[in-house]
């Protein structure tokens, strides 16, 4: 059974801070790893996609993965209170794209 | 920009009835997914659909789920016979177009909450 595997939280912090998510994965040869945020009633929309190990930066957000370690993590930089939200991890287990692997999710609350 | 949608927003529906969800993918996407969430719980991968088959299913997909592209905008969900475990937000995706075949950026839809009694 291939897994994603993520605390559930919640994550408190203040805003302006540092908020770091993550997330471990069961297949070894997953290859496409996805963090996704999802407001509480709506549908999950893409922050960063990462294929290669180590970081991806994108304005706020920086992806980093390991495969080796097969860890998957998400900094969220200067949080922000719209940054509450469920914070999930994907994965792609194989290289067809044909079926992706969600975490059950992060809760993320950003204190203002 | 380009989205997916679904109809309806919400279903409810008795126990036993048959249900088709639909959708209307990104318009020049090639594949397309259902995934399906429970309330509080993980969104789970039904399954994927490309060049008129089934690409993968999970096992949560037997028998009483079909989909279907009917036309060229549509791909559907139907269950034959709803059981109360079956309630839950189903959501639509699509990614890849012929130029970006294999990119793997899924576009979701705003989803179907289905309720059944």
């Amino acid at each position: 059974q291939k897994e994603v595997e993520q605390n559930s939280g919640p994550l408190s912090v203040p805003e302006g801070a540092i908020a770091s998510l993550n997330c471990t994965y069961s297949d070894r040869g997953s290859q496409s790893f996805f963090w996704y945020r999802q407001y509480s009633g709506k549908s999950p929309e893409l922050i960063m996609s990462i294929y290669s190990n180590g970081d991806k930066e994108d304005g706020r957000f920086t992806a980093q993965l390991n495969k080796a370690s097969q860890y998957v993590s998400l900094l969220i930089r200067d949080s922000q209170p719209s940054d509450s939200a469920t914070y999930l991890c994907a994965v792609n287990p194989d290289t067809g794209g044909f079926k992706t692997i969600f975490g059950a999710g992060t809760r993320l609350f950003v204190k203002a | 920009e380009p989205e997916v949608t679904q109809t309806p927003s919400h279903q409810v529906t008795q126990m036993g009835q048959e249900v088709i969800l639909r959708c209307v993918p990104i318009s020049n996407h090639l594949y397309f997914y259902w995934y399906r969430q429970i309330l509080g719980q993980k969104v789970e991968f039904l399954v994927s659909f490309y060049n008129n088959e089934i690409s993968e299913k999970s096992e949560i997909f037997d028998d009483q789920f079909s989909v279907e592209r009917p036309d060229g905008s549509n791909f559907t969900l139907k269950i034959r016979s709803t059981k109360l475990e079956d309630s839950a937000m189903y959501f639509c995706a699509s990614r890849g177009t012929v130029e970006k075949l294999e990119t793997d950026t899924q576009y979701f839809g705003p989803g179907t909450r289905l309720t059944v009694l």
